[in-house]
């Protein structure tokens, strides 16, 4: 079993759709939790980071994070054609920089 | 500018060839990595230098040897390839390892490498 599962999808959303991206992990030591962004034929970019359990906000982006349950998730509001890309799930514990990423969703926005 | 740079970012070759990919920021990080990205877009880390020390060794054959010879510059050499070293491979940075915003990594746009 993988330590974060992350369903690949591809996921299909019109736009203007809410899209919920979810990861779930093992390992309870994780405390920093990222999402990436990855456009086709380009290195991943970081979108949200987040400490701990709790809910931040940037724009249409919202990252959730809830440690009882080892869920994590990232929701897009008004979603657009631009938002199409893979979202990957990262998490990391105390150990140095080792980032653990999930296997990525792919999203598609059609208009 | 490119905060991360990687070249090549294409690299063809045949079984059996040794292969070297090169990797720079200038971002004026502490802490380089390398990832490997499966046909599956499974980002796995490999190794990670901080301050030109080894913090991070992946269990990873040791046909790939990491090589840093300054902060800014973390370079792959890969002996004997193998058809299952086809991937795509990342650089990527961060300014620390110690957590918070600190931690973030920026990636580079990846080297796509087949094996033959």
């Amino acid at each position: 079993q993988k330590e974060v599962e992350q369903d690949p999808g591809p996921l299909s959303v019109p736009e203007g759709a809410i899209v919920s991206l979810n990861c779930t992990y093992s390992n309870s030591a994780f405390q920093y939790f990222m999402w990436y962004r990855q456009y086709s034929r380009k290195g991943p970019e970081l979108l949200m980071y987040t400490y701990s359990s709790g809910n931040k906000e940037d724009g249409r982006f919202t990252a959730q994070v809830d440690k009882s349950s080892k869920y994590i998730s990232l929701f897009i509001r008004d979603s657009q054609p631009s938002d199409s890309a893979t979202y990957l799930c990262a998490m990391k514990g105390t150990s140095y920089g080792k980032l653990t990423f999930g296997q990525g969703t792919i999203l598609t926005v059609h208009p | 500018d490119t905060a991360v740079s990687q070249t090549p970012k294409y690299l063809v070759t045949q079984m059996g060839n040794d292969k070297s990919i090169k990797c720079e920021q200038n971002l004026g990080h502490d802490t380089m990595y390398w990832y490997k990205q499966d046909s599956k877009k499974f980002l796995k880390i490999m190794f990670s230098y901080n301050n030109k020390e080894l913090i991070i060794n992946e269990t990873v054959p040791n046909r790939f040897s990491p090589k840093s010879p300054d902060k800014a510059h973390l370079n792959l050499h890969i002996n004997s390839l193998e058809l299952g070293d086809s991937a795509v491979y990342f650089c990527a940075s961060s300014q620390g390892t110690s957590g918070g915003a600190k931690e973030t990594q920026y990636f580079g746009p990846g080297t796509r490498l087949l094996v033959l």
